[in-house]
């Protein structure tokens, strides 16, 4: 496979499941993202992970746990999630240099859509 | 803090007209990067092009054409000659100052292009 991976494409669950979203890339880089993206808002920019290091992490509830295990791997986990959590996850990765500095273009994957109860 | 403003919320257009999505900015950085990134129906955000803010000079690339004026902050994107294939969320962003190892983007709301026969 090519590119930026996601599954599963659709997801739905109720309110005490506990479910992961995965996401793979196969481009070897070595920044990978977690967005939101609702309905009428911006994509929000939820957690990076730079060397399998999280740099950010945006003000984003607890009920979202991410994992990189691996700089080609990246998990979103999720557990006992609220109506407002439905949205497009969409996962992207970039190649940025260790110094910092670059701005490298991100590749995203088709997202996953979570629909919750 | 940055900004990233898409006025145009959806746009509909006969093929084989031109058609131009608006973009303005804000930010206070001298250095930055400007994108454009494509989301058709399947969901997977497509990059288009990356222009750094010392770059002002026009790009053309096939029916795509790019006019960055950094005196008005606006980074607009103009699609000749459309095709319904072109039909899709235009979503222009903004790249951040690198304060870690990755890279940031700031997306506006996008812009909804039906191109219709």
């Amino acid at each position: 496979e090519t590119g930026v991976t996601q599954t599963p494409r659709h997801l739905v669950m109720g309110m005490t499941n506990k479910k992961s979203l995965k996401c793979e890339q196969h481009l070897g880089h070595n920044a990978m993202y977690w967005y939101k993206q609702s309905a009428k808002k911006p994509l929000e920019l939820m957690f990076v992970y730079s060397l399998e290091e999280r740099v950010e992490n945006n003000s984003v509830p607890s009920r979202f746990s991410p994992e990189c295990p691996n700089s080609s791997h990246l998990f979103l986990h999720l557990h006992t999630l609220q109506p407002e959590d439905s949205a497009l996850y969409l996962c992207a990765s970039s190649q940025e240099l260790a110094g910092g500095g670059s701005y490298n273009e991100q590749f995203f994957g088709p997202g996953t859509r979570l629909t919750v109860l | 803090a940055q900004k990233v403003t898409q006025a145009q919320t959806e746009i509909s257009v006969v093929e084989k007209e031109d058609v131009t999505l608006d973009c303005v900015y804000e930010t206070r950085d001298t250095t930055y990067y400007l994108f454009w990134y494509k989301q058709p129906p399947s969901g997977e955000l497509v990059f288009l092009i990356r222009r750094n803010s010392f770059d002002e000079q026009n790009e053309i690339s096939g029916r795509y054409s790019w006019n960055f004026q950094k005196s008005t902050s606006s980074f607009n994107f103009t699609i000749t000659a459309s095709q319904v294939v072109d039909s899709a969320v235009y979503f222009c962003a903004l790249s951040e100052l690198n304060t870690g190892t990755a890279s940031k983007l700031t997306f506006g709301t996008g812009t909804r292009l039906q191109v219709t026969l």
